[in-house]
């Protein structure tokens, strides 16, 4: 079982719909938590970066974590088919002095006109 | 523009034939990470390096891969011998101090 469990889906929406992402954890180590886009063909970019249990938002994009269920959501507001990707979460733990992210095998979004 | 840089993009090889993939980390991170990318295992960490100093390479199978940071701008990612399960996606992203990483864009490799 991987630490950083996701849905792959694909997930399709259309045009305007608010999308909600998800992924649980298993290991309590893990003390940040981020959400990467990935295009077709292209690296992982980061969106979102949060230290703590809560809401963060940015523009469309608000990131949640529940820390005491762990679990992590990625919501998007009034989504547009250039949202269209994988988006994969990815928790950090310590190890030798750094912050090692982990990552979820990625949701595949379609947003379509 | 800051970036990532890998190379090859691509790589086609035959089975048993050893595989360089290489990597140029942004200016300044002093972080480097190697992951290998499959649908079904999805990113999986292969090794990282702090400072060029090796800190962890336990995700990778020790007998045909290898990595090395010979120096600050350079690091490598070496498979000998190749194997068709070796094909995937492989990224180099880099950091400094645990901010946020940065991605190339990948090297894709298949192994025939």
């Amino acid at each position: 079982q991987k630490e950083v469990e996701q849905d792959p889906g694909p997930l399709s929406v259309p045009e305007g719909a608010i999308v909600s992402l998800n992924c649980t954890y298993s290991n309590s180590a893990f003390q940040y938590f981020m959400w990467y886009r990935q295009y077709s063909r292209k690296g992982p970019e980061l969106l979102m970066y949060t230290y703590s249990s809560g809401n963060k938002e940015d523009g469309r994009f608000t990131a949640q974590v529940d820390k005491s269920s762990k679990y992590i959501s990625l919501f998007i507001r009034d989504s547009q088919p250039s949202d269209s990707a994988t988006y994969l979460c990815a928790a950090r733990r310590a190890s030798g002095g750094s912050y090692i992210p982990t990552f979820g095998r990625g949701t595949s979004l379609i947003v379509h006109p | 523009d800051a970036r990532v840089t890998q190379t090859p993009r691509h790589k086609v090889t035959e089975m048993g034939q050893e595989v360089t993939m290489r990597c140029q980390p942004i200016l300044g991170h002093n972080t480097v990470f190697w992951y290998r990318q499959t649908m079904m295992q999805g990113l999986e960490l292969l090794a990282y390096f702090r400072n060029r100093a090796p800190l962890d390479d336990s995700g990778m199978p020790k007998d045909r891969f290898s990595a090395e940071m010979p120096d600050a701008t350079l690091a490598t990612l070496k498979i000998q011998p190749s194997e068709p399960r070796d094909s995937a996606v492989y990224f180099c992203a880099s950091e400094w101090m645990n901010t946020e990483a940065f991605f190339g864009q990948g090297t894709r490799l298949t192994v025939v």
